[in-house]
């Protein structure tokens, strides 16, 4: 089985200042991993994944993630924030091969405020 | 624009009351998911469908049933018999190529009083 722990619930922090939000998993099997970011009342987008390769990742609105296979660690940085970047961002991990997202899990969240 | 729709966004019913949340998507995609928010526990998987006329209990399917007669279309019932309705649920969707993007909806917000 597989699970997933973001470290932080909560991450307060300036404009333009950088951010990480950190996310251990934990499995027996080689995975996906995934980031997603949800804005007040509505669902969930993707912003990066990582399948293969580049343990460095980058995705979507300036934000990068690198993969840590032997310390299971996915976390997620920008290097400034803006304003508009205020939401909550999930982690979730998936086994390699399982056909489909039936064996998606999620983190708990961690809600990013940034403040100007 | 393809996408997902879920409706209603927000829905009031009476304890005891069954009551259907809508999802429909016009990306021609295979699969269908069922998720449930709470607030500090992420996302939880309800159901899943991978194709018309089957479909899967997730890991909370308890208290909930699914029907999948359209490609397009996965509505979700939460029963009486669910404990704790009031929550956040969200649909998505995706094909049935590995690791296609997964797709959500906006979400229905169900109260339950």
């Amino acid at each position: 089985a597989q699970s997933v722990t973001q470290l932080d619930s909560q991450v307060p922090v300036f404009e333009e200042a950088p951010v990480e939000l950190r996310c251990n998993y934990s499995s027996s099997v080689s995975v996906y991993l995934f980031w997603y970011v949800q804005y007040p009342n509505q669902g969930l987008q993707l912003l990066l994944k990582y399948l293969s390769g580049s343990t460095l990742v980058k995705g979507i609105n300036g934000f990068e993630a690198e993969f840590n296979k032997s310390q299971t660690s996915f976390h997620l940085r920008k290097p400034s924030v803006h304003i508009s970047d205020t939401a909550e961002y999930f982690c979730a991990v998936t086994p390699r091969f399982s056909g489909g997202y039936n064996k998606l899990i999620f983190g708990a969240g961690t809600r990013l405020a940034v403040h100007p | 624009d393809g996408g997902i729709t879920q409706s209603p966004k927000y829905l009031f019913r009476k304890e005891g009351q069954n009551v259907t949340l809508s999802c429909e998507q016009n990306l021609n995609h295979d699969a269908m998911y069922w998720y449930r928010q709470d607030p500090g526990q992420g996302l939880r998987l309800i159901y899943y469908s991978q194709i018309v006329n089957d479909f899967q209990k997730g890991d909370i399917a308890e208290g909930y049933s699914v029907s999948r007669e359209k490609k397009e279309s996965f509505p979700l019932t939460v029963t009486s018999a669910q404990k704790n309705p009031t929550a956040f649920y969200l649909c998505a969707s995706t094909s049935r190529r590995e690791i296609s993007p997964l797709h959500f909806g906006n979400g229905t917000r169900l109260t339950v009083t």
